[in-house]
């Protein structure tokens, strides 16, 4: 069963926000959302993670709606190099580390 | 730090033979994660060690795959024999966390050719 919903692929202008959702409608109480993006030819690389609360890091900020069934993944100035796939986990903390990564988003950053 | 590093990058084998992939983890991990990316299945989670010892290995396809972690800086994924329907892209990960914060180092991926 798929724990989370992506649209398949998505554009952005470059310089421009890119905003990815994610729906996890099924989502338990005890569950984090993750995001990890995987460029091509690379290994995938972790962004960024929450709970419940909104959450800034470095490279995106991830905003997660009260009732925690969705959320949404924002690369606030999208660059070409951000360019790939990229994914929404859920996963309990009490899981072993076990992440489950499906289809993702494929984001094409253009010129 | 290097990361975690992953060798060969490229493997190209016939069908039949025996494949060892090997991965060395970040130092002061605990975890270590097998992952297989295929086109049709995308990634999916082999296997992974808890200091050093394996916890899940519901993921392993078949009794041709087996993953040792003799030490805490070294693994090895062996397929034996290799078969045709094995190609992919085989990624090593490594977490420093026990339990919350699944937050994965990835290598670079073996590239796995079989013939």
């Amino acid at each position: 069963d798929a724990k989370t919903t992506q649209p398949p692929s998505m554009d952005c202008a470059e310089g421009r926000a890119a905003n990815l959702p994610c729906n996890h409608s099924t989502i338990s109480g005890n569950e984090y959302v993750y995001w990890y993006r995987q460029i091509h030819s690379q290994g995938p690389q972790y962004i960024i993670h929450g709970l419940k609360n909104n959450e800034t890091n470095e490279m995106a900020s991830l905003i997660i709606t009260e009732d925690r069934k969705s959320s949404t993944l924002i690369l606030p100035h999208a660059t070409l190099r951000d360019t790939a796939v990229y994914y929404c986990i859920v996963s309990a903390e009490d899981a072993g580390n076990m992440l489950t990564f499906g289809g993702g988003t494929r984001l094409m950053v253009k010129p | 730090d290097a990361g975690v590093i992953q060798s060969p990058r490229h493997e190209v084998t016939e069908m039949g033979q025996e494949v060892t992939l090997r991965c060395k983890p970040i130092s002061g991990h605990d975890y270590l994660f097998w992952y297989r990316q295929t086109m049709m299945r995308g990634l999916e989670l082999l296997i992974y060690f808890n200091n050093n010892v394996p916890i899940d290995d519901s993921g392993m396809p078949e009794d041709r795959f087996s993953a040792k972690m003799p030490n805490a800086s070294f693994s090895t994924l062996k397929i034996q024999p290799s078969e045709p329907r094995d190609s992919a892209v085989y990624f090593c990960a490594s977490s420093p966390y026990t339990g919350l914060s699944e937050k994965l180092f990835f290598g670079s991926g073996t590239q796995l050719s079989v013939l």
